[in-house]
């Protein structure tokens, strides 16, 4: 099946500094979500992506759809407190049958420390 | 507008214990339903998903079942628990194949 690489794992960055994550498949996708986990809570959906090359932003946050419908990008702008969590991508593969409607691929997640 | 509930919020099981996990959606008719796994805060593991009222699919084989015995209810049961069964789970819900929302979850310990 399909699997997702979700780089870097973890980042520990100032407030005020930006940040930028990505995910890469070995096959493509027609859908990118990302979303933000913190702990003990369910993800929280930030950005859906439904077009190669489609970028979107969401207040600080800004995601693209990679251009080979391979990737996907998240950027956050201005850290804040707030923003620590586990960032997570998730992707959506053409519709192979039955079987994999409405499935998605998630990666392993980025953790995002951010210091005051 | 849409809301997903999870019962019990955390739990606490012996092994060899019966399991029930309850997640229901209001506000939406006949959304596709998903159970997860998370083990120690990292990667979403598939379980199982519905389309429909008694339609399930499963993932992994595993000690899990799962059942949806209405419209917008979901249910993930054990017979018997392992110590390999702790973990977060989580529900899901979408209304077309794209964007999937999660519940807040249910902390599961298996003693």
């Amino acid at each position: 099946g399909q699997q997702l690489n979700q780089s870097p794992q973890s980042m520990f960055i100032q407030e005020g500094e930006d940040v930028s994550m990505n995910c890469t498949s070995s096959s493509i996708f027609n859908t990118w979500l990302w979303y933000k986990q913190e702990p003990g809570e369910g993800p929280v959906l930030l950005i859906a992506l439904y077009k190669a090359g489609e970028l979107t932003s969401n207040g600080r946050l800004t995601a693209q759809f990679g251009i080979t419908r391979k990737d996907s990008f998240l950027n956050i702008s201005a850290s804040i407190p707030s923003d620590v969590g586990i960032y997570f991508c998730a992707g959506r593969a053409p519709n192979a049958g039955g079987t994999s409607y409405g499935k998605l691929t998630f990666g392993q997640g980025t953790i995002l420390t951010v210091h005051p | 507008s849409q809301t997903i509930h999870q019962w019990p919020a955390t739990l606490v099981q012996p092994v060899g214990s019966p399991l029930s996990l309850e997640c229901t959606v209001e506000g939406t008719s006949n959304p596709n339903l998903y159970w997860y796994r998370q083990a120690a805060g990292r990667g979403l593991q598939l379980l199982f998903y519905s389309v429909g009222i008694g339609q399930i699919s499963s993932e992994v084989p595993q000690n899990l079942s799962a059942s949806r015995p209405q419209d917008r209810q979901f249910i993930l049961s054990s017979k018997k628990l392992l110590l390999s069964d702790s973990g977060f789970y989580l529900c899901a819900w979408s209304e077309t194949s794209y964007e999937q929302y999660f519940g807040p979850g249910t902390r599961l310990t298996v003693t």
